[in-house]
């Protein structure tokens, strides 16, 4: 199974700092996305990624995120101003594979205080 | 707009019996369903994948099928066991790289 590593995989931060979130693809693949679930939630759609733009975003990402795939590797989601509500696990997948499914990384829980 | 919602939301089973969890989507234009394993506070394992043209993919004691006419899909969990006391979410793709748009969860606890 592809593998996908996210970094931290616990940030605690104040409001109002910025936080960049990281997520390493084993492989060189094109397509990335985030995903956010705040606790007992569902698990909802952030942004996708592709070929180093994005190619869809969610009502969620607004102009507080954004993404970018700084050195053709790693793959970053940035918030730049954290605010409360922003507390949740955030999960990076890759998909666009031939059969199509999506493959998730362990994820990093974010805890805005 | 793909809408999956599962059922039951919380199911407590002792241990030995078989058990079925449903998922159904509002859109069956979709090109696959994917089961998913989540532990408390941990991440999501991919459990099965079923492609739009086939009825069902098995893995074990797990077994998931796919009725897009209807739009639902089951997922069979055989001679269950503690181990697998989890959250199990199901996930509709539209291409095959589209977002996935997750159901909100079955929470699976299976008594010793």
């Amino acid at each position: 199974e592809p593998e996908v590593t996210q970094t931290p995989s616990h940030q605690v931060t104040q409001m109002g700092q910025e936080v960049i979130l990281r997520c390493v693809p084993i492989s060189n693949h094109l397509y990335f996305y985030w995903y956010r679930q705040i606790l007992g939630q569902k698990v909802e759609f952030l942004v996708s990624f592709y070929n180093n733009e994005i190619s869809e975003k969610s009502e969620i990402f607004d102009d507080q995120f954004s993404v970018e795939r700084p050195d053709g590797s790693n793959f970053t989601l940035k918030i730049r101003s954290t605010k409360l509500e922003d507390s949740a696990m955030y999960f990076c997948a890759r998909g666009g594979l031939a059969g199509g499914g999506q493959f998730f990384g362990p994820g990093t829980r974010l805890t805005v205080l | 707009k793909q809408e999956v919602t599962q059922i039951p939301a919380a199911l407590s089973v002792p241990e030995g019996e078989n058990l079925v969890l449903n998922c159904s989507f509002t859109d069956s234009a979709i090109y696959n369903l994917q089961w998913f394993r989540q532990d408390p506070g941990k991440g999501l394992t991919s459990l099965l994948l079923i492609q739009s043209s086939q009825r069902e993919q098995t893995s074990g004691r797990l077994n998931a099928s796919l009725d897009k006419s209807s739009g639902r899909s089951t997922l069979y969990i055989a001679a269950s066991q503690p181990g697998d006391s989890a959250t199990y979410l199901c996930a509709a793709l539209k291409t095959s790289y589209d977002k996935v748009i997750f159901g909100p969860g079955t929470s699976l606890s299976v008594i010793p």
